[in-house]
């Protein structure tokens, strides 16, 4: 079945390095969607990037990503780090045959340090 | 605005209680999902409905059920709560395309004894 691997469980990093969490996705389907989603301490998830453009980048909030079919890929970055980016990090796949299912990966926690 | 609102937003239980958690949404949205989130775990689907009345089985579906009795809410009952168990338990709604990122709630702390 349909499958999101996020190999990193914690990222530490100081303040102002650039960030990447990676996201790599399985699926049968060549039309997938993938999402970032965040959730800080306390909060529920909220969607953060979303593509279904290959090679193409999407940027909010001062991150981005690009989706990269060929490697299966959909990895976070920003360029610099800040504090207030300490949270929790999933990466999920839709696709318009899976219905409405939409599967996440394990989660990334990332910690700033100043 | 909308907002999904669960209840309760704890929830402390003996083990092999039955227990039920609630959820409503305002946004007029078809789809409606339960997740439960673990450490390290991810978030894991439980149940979803595609519309009123409908259920739709997720990769976590034994030992709960659900209940969707109308499109703004959508039920899940823990039949047998597990010893010990701890989990945070999300519900979340979207318009229902597969393009479309669904918008979650708060969450509903278990906790059981």
């Amino acid at each position: 079945g349909d499958s999101v691997t996020q190999t990193e469980g914690l990222v530490t990093l100081t303040e102002g390095l650039p960030v990447m969490l990676n996201c790599t996705y399985q699926t049968i389907y060549s039309n997938p969607f993938l999402f970032w989603y965040v959730q800080h301490l306390n909060e529920s998830p909220r969607l953060l990037l979303k593509s279904f453009t290959d090679n193409k980048r999407t940027e909010h909030q001062g991150f981005h990503a690009t989706l990269h079919k060929s490697s299966s890929s959909f990895h976070l970055q920003k360029s610099s780090a800040q504090l207030s980016d300490s949270a929790l990090y999933y990466c999920a796949l839709s696709d318009l045959h899976m219905g409405y299912k939409l599967t996440f990966g394990t989660g990334t926690s990332l910690l700033v340090d100043p | 605005g909308g907002i999904i609102t669960q209840t309760p937003k704890f929830l402390i239980g003996q083990e092999g209680q039955k227990l039920t958690l609630k959820c409503q949404q305002n946004f007029n949205h078809d789809t409606m999902y339960w997740y439960r989130q673990d450490s390290g775990k991810g978030l894991r689907l439980i149940y979803y409905s595609i519309t009123e009345n409908d259920l739709q089985k997720g990769d976590l579906s034994e030992g709960y059920d659900a209940s969707r009795e109308k499109k703004s809410s959508f039920s899940l009952t823990v039949t047998s709560a597990q010893k010990n168990e701890m989990a945070v338990f999300l519900c979340a709604s979207s318009i229902g395309q597969g393009n479309q990122a669904p918008l979650f709630g708060e969450g509903t702390r278990l906790s059981v004894l």
